[in-house]
């Protein structure tokens, strides 16, 4: 079965510095990877996707994630942190045909000001 | 564009009663629609997926139950609720696609049942 993981329960970064939220899996065959992100008692919002192509991926609101093939790796990173991106941001991966997806447990980013 | 509504927003039920919520999507045809539940904020579970009318996939056994009566409504039922049901519950529709494709989930806002 397909699976990720997110090994940070909390990241914390000062405002103005690069963050970066860290997700593996683990699949067999290709990968089709996501990063979703979820404000208090909201719906999770559509960051970015990695299908195939560049390694890098740009996303919505200034953020892109890395894909490493060798590390297993799908890290979200944005240059320069703000306080608004404080939130849940959820890994996940494809999971069969049907288009459903598997979701990490989550990482709470706390921008401090 | 494309639209995903849910309600009711919260609710509060008495154990044993029973559930419906309903979500609806606008601006899109024959889209894959899925419910999931959200427990103490963190970790999503998938409890249904459909790809039709009248075509649902249940992922966990329970005592909730879905429909898809009409192409873009889908509703989560259960005739008993228990303590454990208690969560946010959330609707979400993607683009059908086969096997080749991947395309990302669109989530609706989100419904807070409480059990009490």
């Amino acid at each position: 079965a397909q699976s990720v993981a997110q090994p940070e329960d909390q990241v914390n970064v000062a405002e103005g510095n690069p963050l970066t939220v860290k997700c593996t899996y683990s699949v067999s065959g290709n990968p089709y990877l996501f990063w979703y992100v979820q404000y208090p008692n909201r719906g999770l919002q559509f960051l970015l996707k990695y299908i195939t192509g560049d390694n890098l991926v740009k996303g919505s609101y200034g953020f892109e994630a890395e894909f490493n093939k060798s590390q297993t790796s799908f890290h979200l990173k944005k240059p320069s942190a703000l306080v608004s991106d404080s939130a849940l941001y959820f890994c996940a991966v494809r999971d069969g045909g049907f288009q459903k997806l598997v979701f990490g447990t989550g990482t709470r980013l706390l921008v401090s000001p | 564009s494309q639209t995903i509504h849910q309600w009711p927003a919260t609710l509060v039920q008495p154990v044993g009663s029973p559930l419906s919520l309903e979500c609806t999507v606008e601006g899109t045809s024959n889209p894959n629609l899925y419910w999931y539940r959200q427990a103490a904020g963190r970790g999503l579970q998938l409890l249904f997926y459909s790809v039709g009318i009248g075509q649902i996939s249940s992922e966990v056994p329970q005592n909730l139950s879905a429909s898809r009566p009409q192409d873009r409504q889908f509703i989560l039922s259960s005739k008993k609720l228990l303590l454990s049901d208690s969560g946010f519950y959330l609707c979400a529709w993607s683009r059908f696609g086969t096997s080749g494709t991947s395309y990302e989930q669109y989530f609706g806002p989100g419904t807070r049942l409480t059990v009490t």
